[in-house]
Protein backbone atom coordinates (compact mmCIF):
# COMPACT_ATOMS: atom_id res chain seq x y z
CA UNK A 1 0.00 0.00 0.00
CA UNK A 2 1.25 3.24 -0.85
CA UNK A 3 1.83 5.23 2.21
CA UNK A 4 1.76 8.83 0.67
CA UNK A 5 -0.32 9.05 -2.66
CA UNK A 6 -0.51 12.13 -5.07
CA UNK A 7 -2.84 12.27 -7.82
CA UNK A 8 -2.40 13.54 -10.90
CA UNK A 9 1.30 12.56 -11.73
CA UNK A 10 1.29 14.79 -14.05
CA UNK A 11 -0.88 17.82 -15.10
CA UNK A 12 -0.22 20.17 -18.17
CA UNK A 13 -2.49 23.30 -18.30
CA UNK A 14 -2.60 26.51 -19.74
CA UNK A 15 -1.79 30.14 -18.29
CA UNK A 16 -4.56 31.14 -16.21
CA UNK A 17 -6.18 28.16 -15.15
CA UNK A 18 -7.48 27.03 -11.80
CA UNK A 19 -6.12 23.74 -10.83
CA UNK A 20 -5.99 21.33 -7.73
CA UNK A 21 -3.50 18.67 -6.50
CA UNK A 22 -4.74 15.51 -4.45
CA UNK A 23 -2.81 14.22 -1.40
CA UNK A 24 -3.68 11.09 0.41
CA UNK A 25 -1.50 9.48 3.76
CA UNK A 26 -2.48 6.04 5.13
CA UNK A 27 -0.53 6.07 7.83
CA UNK A 28 -2.53 8.11 10.58
CA UNK A 29 0.16 10.86 11.03
CA UNK A 30 -1.39 14.38 11.66
CA UNK A 31 0.78 16.64 10.32
CA UNK A 32 0.83 16.85 6.49
CA UNK A 33 2.99 19.27 3.91
CA UNK A 34 3.31 20.50 0.60
CA UNK A 35 7.46 21.23 -1.01
CA UNK A 36 7.74 22.64 -4.46
CA UNK A 37 10.78 21.30 -6.68
CA UNK A 38 11.81 23.58 -9.46
CA UNK A 39 13.85 23.53 -12.46
CA UNK A 40 16.69 23.70 -10.28
CA UNK A 41 16.14 20.77 -8.06
CA UNK A 42 15.61 23.12 -5.20
CA UNK A 43 12.90 21.46 -2.86
CA UNK A 44 11.15 24.40 -0.71
CA UNK A 45 8.60 23.97 2.20
CA UNK A 46 5.12 25.54 1.17
CA UNK A 47 3.09 24.84 3.84
CA UNK A 48 2.73 22.83 7.09
CA UNK A 49 -0.63 21.53 8.35
CA UNK A 50 -2.26 19.62 11.43
CA UNK A 51 -5.38 20.06 12.40
CA UNK A 52 -4.19 22.60 15.19
CA UNK A 53 -2.70 25.70 12.72
CA UNK A 54 -1.74 25.66 9.35
CA UNK A 55 2.09 27.61 8.65
CA UNK A 56 2.31 29.12 5.31
CA UNK A 57 6.23 30.01 3.82
CA UNK A 58 5.62 33.71 3.58
CA UNK A 59 7.12 33.61 -0.03
CA UNK A 60 4.34 31.51 -1.26
CA UNK A 61 1.81 33.62 -3.68
CA UNK A 62 -1.51 33.47 -1.84
CA UNK A 63 -2.86 32.01 -5.17
CA UNK A 64 -1.57 28.77 -3.40
CA UNK A 65 -4.22 27.46 -0.71
CA UNK A 66 -3.91 24.17 0.65
CA UNK A 67 -7.45 21.97 2.19
CA UNK A 68 -7.63 19.77 4.73
CA UNK A 69 -11.09 17.96 3.80
CA UNK A 70 -9.67 15.24 6.61
CA UNK A 71 -6.40 14.21 8.43
CA UNK A 72 -5.83 12.46 5.98
CA UNK A 73 -5.98 14.89 3.03
CA UNK A 74 -4.33 18.19 1.98
CA UNK A 75 -4.79 19.25 -1.23
CA UNK A 76 -3.39 22.22 -3.04
CA UNK A 77 -5.37 24.25 -5.11
CA UNK A 78 -3.78 27.03 -7.48
CA UNK A 79 -5.48 29.92 -8.92
CA UNK A 80 -4.51 31.90 -11.78
CA UNK A 81 -1.71 29.74 -12.67
CA UNK A 82 1.35 31.12 -14.06
CA UNK A 83 4.63 30.29 -16.02
CA UNK A 84 6.41 29.97 -13.37
CA UNK A 85 4.48 27.50 -10.72
CA UNK A 86 5.70 24.77 -13.78
CA UNK A 87 7.47 22.33 -11.20
CA UNK A 88 7.33 18.97 -9.32
CA UNK A 89 5.16 19.61 -5.99
CA UNK A 90 5.90 16.29 -3.14
CA UNK A 91 3.09 16.31 -0.37
CA UNK A 92 4.34 15.00 2.89
CA UNK A 93 3.42 13.72 6.11
CA UNK A 94 4.67 13.36 9.89
CA UNK A 95 3.53 12.31 12.77
CA UNK A 96 3.84 15.47 15.20
CA UNK A 97 5.20 14.78 18.83
CA UNK A 98 7.32 12.15 17.90
CA UNK A 99 9.67 14.13 18.64
CA UNK A 100 12.43 15.41 16.44
CA UNK A 101 12.72 11.87 14.67
CA UNK A 102 9.26 12.29 13.37
CA UNK A 103 10.32 11.01 9.94
CA UNK A 104 8.49 12.61 6.96
CA UNK A 105 6.97 10.71 4.43
CA UNK A 106 6.94 11.64 1.01
CA UNK A 107 4.53 11.49 -2.23
CA UNK A 108 5.90 10.65 -5.79
CA UNK A 109 5.28 14.36 -6.77
CA UNK A 110 3.03 15.91 -9.15
CA UNK A 111 4.89 17.61 -12.36
CA UNK A 112 3.12 20.40 -13.10
CA UNK A 113 3.82 22.39 -16.47
CA UNK A 114 1.84 25.44 -17.34
CA UNK A 115 1.68 26.36 -20.90
CA UNK B 1 18.06 28.51 9.45
CA UNK B 2 21.17 26.25 10.89
CA UNK B 3 23.74 25.60 7.49
CA UNK B 4 24.97 23.01 6.27
CA UNK B 5 27.61 22.51 3.59
CA UNK B 6 28.16 19.47 1.12
CA UNK B 7 29.85 18.71 -2.33
CA UNK B 8 27.94 18.82 -5.32
CA UNK B 9 28.58 15.70 -5.93
CA UNK B 10 30.74 12.76 -5.40
CA UNK B 11 31.47 9.13 -7.59
CA UNK B 12 31.41 5.93 -6.14
CA UNK B 13 32.02 1.94 -7.51
CA UNK B 14 29.54 -0.39 -6.61
CA UNK B 15 29.81 -2.52 -3.74
CA UNK B 16 32.33 -0.15 -2.12
CA UNK B 17 31.89 1.48 0.33
CA UNK B 18 30.72 5.36 0.46
CA UNK B 19 31.77 8.50 2.84
CA UNK B 20 29.30 11.54 2.03
CA UNK B 21 30.83 14.26 4.00
CA UNK B 22 28.37 17.73 5.65
CA UNK B 23 30.10 20.28 7.62
CA UNK B 24 27.69 22.30 9.75
CA UNK B 25 29.52 24.08 12.16
CA UNK B 26 27.34 26.69 12.88
CA UNK B 27 25.27 24.11 14.89
CA UNK B 28 22.92 24.38 17.90
CA UNK B 29 23.12 22.19 20.66
CA UNK B 30 19.47 21.44 20.14
CA UNK B 31 19.89 20.62 16.61
CA UNK B 32 19.20 16.95 15.31
CA UNK B 33 21.59 16.01 12.11
CA UNK B 34 19.01 14.01 9.35
CA UNK B 35 19.60 12.70 6.32
CA UNK B 36 17.32 12.19 3.63
CA UNK B 37 18.22 10.85 -0.09
CA UNK B 38 15.99 11.48 -3.82
CA UNK B 39 15.89 9.27 -6.01
CA UNK B 40 15.41 10.02 -9.19
CA UNK B 41 11.82 11.05 -10.29
CA UNK B 42 10.83 10.07 -6.41
CA UNK B 43 10.47 11.74 -3.94
CA UNK B 44 12.47 12.17 -0.96
CA UNK B 45 13.39 9.35 1.50
CA UNK B 46 14.38 8.99 5.31
CA UNK B 47 18.06 7.36 5.63
CA UNK B 48 19.32 7.91 8.95
CA UNK B 49 19.14 10.95 12.15
CA UNK B 50 21.65 11.83 15.12
CA UNK B 51 22.31 13.97 17.72
CA UNK B 52 25.62 13.32 19.30
CA UNK B 53 26.87 9.30 19.01
CA UNK B 54 26.82 7.57 16.08
CA UNK B 55 24.05 5.57 14.65
CA UNK B 56 23.51 2.80 12.58
CA UNK B 57 20.60 1.31 10.73
CA UNK B 58 19.88 -0.71 7.48
CA UNK B 59 20.15 1.97 5.23
CA UNK B 60 23.67 3.64 6.15
CA UNK B 61 25.45 4.43 9.06
CA UNK B 62 25.58 8.36 10.19
CA UNK B 63 29.32 9.35 11.74
CA UNK B 64 29.03 12.50 13.75
CA UNK B 65 32.23 14.40 14.83
CA UNK B 66 33.01 15.24 18.89
CA UNK B 67 32.35 18.80 18.31
CA UNK B 68 29.56 17.87 15.91
CA UNK B 69 30.65 20.44 13.67
CA UNK B 70 30.37 17.53 10.85
CA UNK B 71 29.07 14.27 9.75
CA UNK B 72 29.24 11.64 7.24
CA UNK B 73 26.90 9.31 5.60
CA UNK B 74 28.19 6.26 4.99
CA UNK B 75 26.70 3.40 2.74
CA UNK B 76 28.55 0.65 3.82
CA UNK B 77 28.45 -0.93 -0.11
CA UNK B 78 27.25 1.06 -2.61
CA UNK B 79 24.86 -0.66 -5.17
CA UNK B 80 23.08 1.13 -8.07
CA UNK B 81 20.16 1.84 -6.33
CA UNK B 82 21.67 3.81 -4.20
CA UNK B 83 22.68 6.71 -7.22
CA UNK B 84 20.83 9.46 -5.39
CA UNK B 85 20.81 13.11 -4.11
CA UNK B 86 22.09 13.15 -0.59
CA UNK B 87 20.47 16.49 1.73
CA UNK B 88 22.31 16.69 4.93
CA UNK B 89 19.29 18.69 6.70
CA UNK B 90 19.80 20.23 10.22
CA UNK B 91 16.46 19.71 12.36
CA UNK B 92 15.62 21.82 16.40
CA UNK B 93 14.68 19.31 18.84
CA UNK B 94 12.87 21.78 20.23
CA UNK B 95 10.34 22.11 17.19
CA UNK B 96 7.03 23.28 16.82
CA UNK B 97 5.58 25.24 13.99
CA UNK B 98 7.68 26.06 11.22
CA UNK B 99 10.45 24.38 13.30
CA UNK B 100 9.74 20.92 12.11
CA UNK B 101 9.62 21.53 8.14
CA UNK B 102 12.69 19.98 6.87
CA UNK B 103 14.88 22.75 4.68
CA UNK B 104 16.54 20.94 2.13
CA UNK B 105 19.67 22.23 0.37
CA UNK B 106 21.51 21.33 -2.66
CA UNK B 107 22.49 17.89 -1.68
CA UNK B 108 25.30 15.57 -2.78
CA UNK B 109 24.53 13.70 -6.20
CA UNK B 110 26.17 10.43 -5.60
CA UNK B 111 26.70 8.66 -8.67
CA UNK B 112 27.68 4.59 -8.80
CA UNK B 113 29.42 3.01 -11.23
CA UNK B 114 29.06 -0.74 -12.13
Amino acid sequence: DTAVSQTPKYLVTQMGNDKSIKCEQNLGHDTMYWYKQDSKKFLKIMFSYNNKELIINETVPNRFSPKSPDKAHLNLHINSLELGDSAVYFCASSQEGAGVADTQYFGPGTRLTVL
Amino acid sequence: DAKTTQPNSMESNEEEPVHLPCNHSTISGTDYIHWYRQLPSQGPEYVIHGLTSNVNNRMASLAIAEDRKSSTLILHRATLRDAAVYYCILRDRGYGGSQGNLIFGKGTKLSVKP
